[in-house]
C-alpha cells in the first residue's frame, strides 16, 4: 500500500535560517506531488506541485523553492527564513488529477 | 481563475441536529468536487467525492451545476463529526486542487 511520510514533524527556526522540509512516497511510482501551507484562518495554499522528477509549477511567489530530486522525494527549502512562513506544512501525492493523500505535516515555527 | 468558497469558518450544532457546510464554486467547465475532513491530530483526508455519489459516514453532497454549489449534509450529526472541513475542485487537465478556506464543525453534546 502506498504510504507518505514527512519530516520533521516540527521545527523551530531563527529568522534568516535555511529551511529543508523533506517527503517521501512509497508504494507507487510518478505520482503528483503537492507541498500546501496550513495557516490559522487562512485554509488551504497550495505552494508548489510537481508532475515528474525536476518538474516544478509554483503556485505563490515567496521565498520558499521546492525540488524534485528522485521520483518520490519532494523537498521544501529556503534560504532565508521569514517569520511569516511560519504555519502547517502538507505533502500530499495523487495519481494525476485525482484524490489527493496527505502527510502528517511539518509545524514549523519562525522566531 | 476557479474559486472555491466557504462561507462559514466556524459552525456549531447540537448532537443530533441536522448539518449543512456550504460549498460553492466558480468554474464555466465541467468540475470534479471533493470534501476532505481533518478529525483532531488526525491527517488531512478525503471524505467524499461527487462523481462517487457514496454516502460515507453518513454525509452527502450533491453537486448543483445551477448554483454552482456543492453542499455537505448529514440528517443527525455525531459529536465524532468534529472536525476540520476542505471543500476542493478540480478541472479538466489540471493536475492540482483549489480548497476552499475551511469550516471547523463543531458538535455540542
Amino acid at each position: 500500500s502506498q504510504t507518505i511520510h514527512q519530516w520533521p514533524a516540527t521545527l523551530v527556526q531563527p529568522v534568516g535560517s535555511p529551511l529543508s522540509l523533506e517527503c517521501t512516497v512509497e508504494g507507487t511510482s510518478n505520482p503528483n506531488l503537492y507541498w500546501y501551507r496550513q495557516a490559522a484562518g487562512r485554509g488551504l495554499q497550495l505552494l508548489f506541485y510537481s508532475v515528474g522528477i525536476g518538474q516544478i509549477s509554483s503556485e505563490v511567489p515567496q521565498n520558499l523553492s521546492a525540488s524534485r530530486p528522485q521520483d518520490r522525494q519532494f523537498i521544501l527549502s529556503s534560504k532565508k527564513l521569514l517569520l511569516s512562513d511560519s504555519g502547517f506544512y502538507l505533502c500530499a501525492w495523487s495519481v494525476g488529477s485525482g484524490t489527493q493523500y496527505f502527510g502528517p505535516g511539518t509545524r514549523l515555527t519562525v522566531l | 481563475a476557479q474559486r472555491v468558497t466557504q462561507p462559514e469558518k466556524l459552525l456549531s450544532v447540537f448532537k443530533g441536529a441536522p448539518v449543512e457546510l456550504k460549498c460553492n464554486y466558480s468554474y464555466s467547465g465541467s468540475p470534479e468536487l471533493f470534501w476532505y475532513v481533518q478529525y483532531s491530530r488526525q491527517r488531512l483526508q478525503l471524505l467524499l467525492r461527487h462523481i462517487s455519489r457514496e454516502s460515507i459516514k453518513g454525509f452527502t453532497a450533491d453537486l448543483n451545476k445551477g448554483e454552482t454549489s456543492f453542499h455537505l449534509k448529514k440528517p443527525f450529526a455525531q459529536e465524532e463529526d468534529s472536525a476540520m472541513y476542505y471543500c476542493a475542485l478540480s478541472t479538466q487537465g489540471a493536475q492540482k486542487l483549489v480548497f476552499g478556506q475551511g469550516t471547523r464543525l463543531t458538535i455540542n453534546p
